[in-house]
């Protein structure tokens, strides 16, 4: 089967570091993205690795090993409007055109 | 910036009933994707469709559903004999690709089936 685990809640204050992982198990890996989801809104994407190392996109940055079937995404200078659902989500290669399978999900809080 | 569009924001139904939810992707791309969120649970993947035909479909799309792209620019998903259970968001996606190219997903359709 197919399956991604992440943590279900992260809290944090506004200007820390949070790092939010993920561990997949999937046939037909293609590559690891992170999508930001606030309450009632579409998911947005965040980032993308196919490869092993980190992709650093301003304040957000996704790291993905492999190996180890792992990733995660860092969050730096933490604003209070990046209180969110954040998912890890694998794209797969099932058949003939990638589709996302998606994590629970991780609530983000951060507080003052 | 390019969005997909979905209609309409809301729709509330008896059960039994059919629905269509519409989408219209972003004008270049060529993939298009449904996917369900049941409130307060996960995205889920129901359908991907390229150059007209069904890619892959997941085992929650059954029978019951089916999708159309009825001219070049909107991109349906028709739900027959709704049930208590369909109510869900339902997101529409599309991408100018396969592969690593992100997938810009719509606001939504929230449906409530009563």
């Amino acid at each position: 089967g197919q399956s991604l685990e992440q943590p279900s809640e992260v809290t944090a204050v506004e200007g820390a570091i949070v790092q939010i992982n993920c561990t997949y198990q999937t046939s037909g890996f293609y590559g690891l993205s992170w999508y930001q989801q606030h309450d009632g809104g579409a998911p947005t994407f965040l980032s993308y690795n196919a490869l092993d190392g980190l992709e650093e996109t301003g304040r957000f940055s996704s790291f993905l090993s492999r190996s180890d079937s792992y990733g995660y995404l860092l969050l730096q200078e933490l604003q209070m409007k990046d209180s969110a659902s954040y998912f890890c989500a694998v794209m797969n290669y099932g058949g003939s055109q990638g589709n996302l399978i998606f994590g629970k999900g991780t609530k983000l809080s951060v507080k003052p | 910036e390019p969005e997909v569009t979905q209609t309409p924001s809301h729709q509330v139904t008896q059960m039994g009933q059919e629905v269509i939810l519409r989408c219209v992707p972003i004008s270049n791309h060529l993939y298009f994707y449904w996917y369900r969120q049941i409130l307060g649970q996960k995205v889920e993947f129901l359908v991907s469709f390229y150059n007209n035909e069904i890619s892959e479909k997941s085992e929650i799309f059954d029978d019951q559903f089916s999708v159309e792209r009825p001219d070049g620019s909107n991109f349906t998903l028709k739900i027959r004999s709704t049930k208590l259970e369909d109510s869900a968001m339902y997101f529409c996606a599309s991408s100018p690709s396969a592969g690593n190219q992100p997938q810009h997903f719509g606001d939504g359709t929230r449906l409530s089936i009563l």
